[in-house]
């Protein structure tokens, strides 16, 4: 796989339902992170794993949020009884490792999830 | 806490010219990288170039270039010969050394007009 990937590309879920958005980062990369892109808010971390754990939960933005990575490959962000102000387009990221210098930790971004809640 | 400010919500150039993308950073860290990635309307966020700040030297990249003012904070994007598939958002980033989360700028919309 040349980059990274995201499903769905796009989700409209009703308001109160769980949503789950898949992120499959670039083969070989031990870090991933999810951000959240929307108008109000511009671009925010929420997450960052290397490996399977998760050093900074920081940016997750209630307890409805959660994310999990599992054989330090695919990532599974889930958003439990959605809202409305969680529409926003979804991005991942993976970059080769999380320390080593500026090459290693660059991040590569795959396509986003826009998420519509209605 | 560090900030990332990019006070040109817009700008717009003619094909062929130069323009140049502001940045101001703050941050206590000594060990850091910037970064400036273009968003097209696609929502891709590509790598646009990347700075680490023990380097002096200005990083490029092809049309691509930097001004890094340590002292000053700043990161400035150049683009000569600007092309029509250089309108995109542009937004500058900010990482601490030995990974973790990058802080983004609030992003300057490129237009580059025929």
């Amino acid at each position: 796989g040349a980059g990274v990937s995201q499903s769905p590309s796009n989700k409209v879920t009703e308001k109160g339902k769980d949503v789950e958005l898949r992120c499959d980062p670039i083969s070989g990369h031990t870090a991933l992170y999810w951000y959240r892109q929307s108008l109000g808010q511009g671009l925010e971390f929420l997450i960052y794993f290397q490996g399977n754990s998760a050093p900074d939960k920081s940016g997750l933005p209630s307890d409805r949020f959660s994310a999990e990575r599992t054989g330090g490959s695919v990532s599974t962000l889930t958003i439990q009884r959605t809202q409305q102000e969680d529409s926003a387009v979804y991005l991942c990221a993976s970059s080769l490792r999380a320390s080593g210098g500026a090459l290693q930790e660059t991040q590569y971004f795959g396509p986003g999830t826009r998420l519509l809640v209605l | 806490a560090q900030t990332v400010t990019q006070s040109q919500p817009e700008m717009s150039v003619q094909e062929a010219e130069t323009v140049t993308l502001s940045c101001t950073y703050d941050t206590s860290e000594s060990n850091y990288y910037l970064f400036w990635y273009k968003q097209p309307p696609s929502r891709q966020m590509i790598l646009v170039i990347r700075q680490e700040a023990y380097k002096q030297q200005n990083a490029t990249e092809n049309r691509f270039s930097v001004n890094f003012q340590k002292a000053a904070k700043s990161f400035s994007l150049k683009i000569s010969d600007s092309q029509l598939g250089d309108t995109a958002m542009y937004f500058c980033a900010f990482m601490r050394g030995r990974g973790g989360k990058l802080i983004f700028g609030q992003g300057t919309e490129l237009s580059v007009k025929p």
